[in-house]
């Protein structure tokens, strides 16, 4: 079945660089996703790319997708401690849309 | 509204009785999404409702859950005869059924069960 993993948790300095990874098993997905969550508040898009695309810059915010290794990052440049939160990378269905996304399991990024 | 809406935002309840919990999805949307977020995991697809097609129930972990949505507006998330395992918070989404699927949250219902 379609299945997404992820880190639990990463500690970075403000001002280096984070990297969140996640792996995916639906190799059919048309779009994956990177929700942001903060303390007691709900999920916020953060970005997301389209499966036929290798890279996508926003900002501060870098998505690389490997599409052969079903590999999905979210680099964030400079983090602040304003970027503290757990990160959700998530993929909709291809050949078994129905509408849902298939969430992974969070990774919280800690700034120090 | 301008954002998706849910209440209540904390609900306490014994262990037995029947909760509902309610969702007020972003006008237009016409897909309505409800997840299941367990401390210190990941979220769990419950339901999702799309126009007036059959709503994927394929996510409801048993029969003592069930959601109704009216039309493309307010959907109710009914759990009856509550279990201390129910305790979670409980998320509505909604989109505009575009063909990038983005999903706009709620805040969530944070369900304790005692």
């Amino acid at each position: 079945g379609e299945d997404v993993e992820q880190s639990l948790f990463l500690s970075v300095r403000e001002g280096d660089s984070s990297v969140i990874n996640c792996t995916y098993t639906d190799s059919s997905s048309t779009y994956l996703y990177w929700y942001k969550q903060e303390p007691g508040a709900g999920l916020q898009l953060l970005t997301y790319i389209f499966s036929n695309m290798d890279m996508k810059q926003d900002q501060r915010l870098t998505v690389l997708l490997n599409k052969k290794d079903k590999h999905l990052s979210l680099r964030i440049a400079d983090t602040q401690t304003g970027d503290s939160a757990i990160y959700f990378c998530a993929e909709s269905g291809g050949s078994s849309n129905t509408g849902k996304l298939i969430f992974g399991q969070g990774t919280t990024l800690q700034v120090k | 509204g301008a954002g998706v809406s849910q209440s209540p935002s904390n609900k306490v309840t014994e262990k037995g009785k029947d909760v509902e919990l309610r969702c007020d999805p972003i006008s237009g949307h016409t897909a309505l999404y409800w997840y299941r977020q367990r401390l210190g995991q990941g979220l769990e697809f419950l339901i999702y409702f799309q126009g007036n097609s059959a709503p994927d129930k394929s996510g409801l972990p048993s029969d003592r859950f069930s959601a109704e949505r009216t039309g493309e507006s307010v959907s109710t998330l009914t759990i009856q005869r509550t279990q201390q395992e129910d305790s979670a918070v409980y998320l509505c989404a909604s989109s505009s059924r575009g063909y990038n699927e983005k999903l706009f949250f709620g805040s969530g219902t944070q369900l304790s069960v005692l």
